[in-house]
């Protein structure tokens, strides 16, 4: 079957690193995305992944390693409104995307 | 501004009530998508479409139905509404069906009682 793991929760502190991570096992695959998530609202996108290796934008990097099946969401300094939930999702052969529970991120001053 | 309108944003439905979920993007995206989100679930897709005039389902379609008249609206429809479909209903749209990158509305929470 397909399936997507992730943390529930983190916690981390105002201005330090987080590192998210996700394994995927899907029939096929055509990618990695991360999604941002703050309460009550709707999620929006962050980054994509094909290829191994680790894509940076700003403060907010995604890792992929496709031999294993896992990929990690990194963020730097962070900052309180960052406290969101974080989803991750795989694109099978079919284009379809399978979604995580999410991870839910609680930033502490 | 651009994006992804639902209506209503909220709703208390009784059991065996027909209810429709309204959505209209101004993207000209030619993928639309519904989703339900439940606490401890990832989200999951009920029915999608590629273009319009073509409908798809999803992972959980039963109880729901769609339609795809135009490139702007993607309608949800619960025929008999039931418990178990109490959610928050998610649509969203992308450029075409095979991207992953998806733009969602705000969100519609049903209580069906």
């Amino acid at each position: 079957g397909q399936n997507i793991d992730q943390p529930t929760e983190m916690t981390a502190t105002e201005g330090a690193i987080v590192q998210i991570n996700c394994t995927y096992q899907t029939s096929g695959f055509n990618g990695l995305f991360w999604y941002q998530q703050h309460a009550g609202e709707a999620p929006t996108f962050l980054s994509y992944n094909v290829l191994d290796g680790l894509e940076e934008k700003g403060r907010f990097s995604s890792f992929l390693s496709r031999s294993k099946g896992y990929s990690y969401l990194l963020l730097k300094e962070l900052q309180m409104k960052d406290s969101a939930s974080y989803l991750c999702a795989a694109q099978d052969s079919n284009y379809q995307l399978i979604w995580g529970a999410g991870t839910k991120l609680i930033i502490k001053p | 501004i651009a994006g992804i309108t639902q209506a209503p944003t909220s709703q208390i439905l009784a059991a065996g009530r027909r209810m429709t979920l309204r959505c209209t993007q101004d993207m000209r995206h030619n993928a639309m998508y519904w989703y339900r989100q439940d606490l401890g679930l990832g989200l999951r897709l009920i029915h999608y479409s590629n273009t319009a005039g073509t409908t798809g389902k999803g992972e959980v379609p039963d109880g729901y139905s769609v339609s795809r008249a135009n490139t702007d609206d993607f309608p949800l429809t619960l025929a008999s509404a039931v418990p178990s479909q109490t959610s928050v209903y998610f649509c969203a749209s992308s450029e075409r069906g095979d991207t992953g990158e998806l733009f969602f509305g705000e969100g519609s929470r049903l209580t069906v009682l």
